[in-house]
């Protein structure tokens, strides 16, 4: 059965730092990964989409990366700002048809102004 | 920006009533899901429907559940008898291709409905 850790679960930086958010997965038989924002009693941001033959994607200031040989994904947040401050989560798609996510559960940011 | 609706946003109801949350998926939009989010916990996968019916559901998504897309728009979750435990965030999310598919499979999902069953 797949299992999705993040750490940390709470992590404080300065405004203006780069940061990274970590990711694991125990089975690396995965389609793809997915990373997402979520806001307090909000719904799910969609950040980044990774499939499985990638090494990496870029939006902006985040870059998400994927070993799956290892069973990890990073978020690199570069010159963070306060409006990063949010739950990050990320998610695996698993294979053969399992259409189901598997969701990590979150790193807590907090960017200090 | 197209978006996933959901209504209502918070739902209160008494323990063995019937609840009936809705979603309109974006509209090009082929697969659709529900997830749920019990308060402090992960977000878990509920169900997955596609071509008008259940492709792939979870142990949680027991005959107290079902779903149905009554017409080209919406994408309903109903419980049947709610329980004390169905108490959570609930997110319905639509892709535009198979989440396994090469080329995409993102994920979009809509800001959730809170139920809450006293």
């Amino acid at each position: 059965k797949q299992e999705v850790t993040q750490i940390p679960a709470a992590l404080s930086v300065p405004e203006g730092e780069n940061l990274v958010l970590n990711c694991s997965f125990t089975d690396s038989a995965i389609y793809n990964l997915q990373w997402f924002r979520q806001d307090p009693g909000k719904g799910l941001t969609s950040l980044l989409l990774i499939q499985s033959s990638q090494r990496e994607q870029t939006s902006g200031r985040l870059n998400a990366s994927l070993d799956k040989s290892s069973g990890r994904s990073t978020l690199y947040i570069a010159a963070s700002q306060p409006g990063d401050s949010a739950t990050y989560l990320c998610a695996v798609g698993e294979t053969e048809g399992n259409e189901k996510l598997t969701f990590g559960t979150g790193t807590r940011l907090t960017i200090i102004p | 920006e197209p978006e996933v609706t959901q209504t209502p946003s918070h739902q209160v109801t008494q323990m063995g009533q019937e609840v009936i949350l809705r979603c309109v998926p974006i509209s090009n939009h082929l697969y659709f899901y529900w997830y749920r989010q019990i308060l402090g916990q992960k977000v878990e996968f509920l169900v997955s429907f596609y071509n008008n019916e259940i492709s792939e559901k979870s142990e949680i998504f027991d005959d107290q559940f079902s779903v149905e897309r009554p017409d080209g728009s919406n994408f309903t979750l109903k419980i049947r008898s709610t329980k004390l435990e169905d108490s959570a965030m609930y997110f319905c999310a639509s892709s535009e291709k198979h989440p396994n598919d090469a080329n995409t499979g993102e994920l979009f999902f809509g800001e959730g409905s809170r139920l809450t069953v006293l």
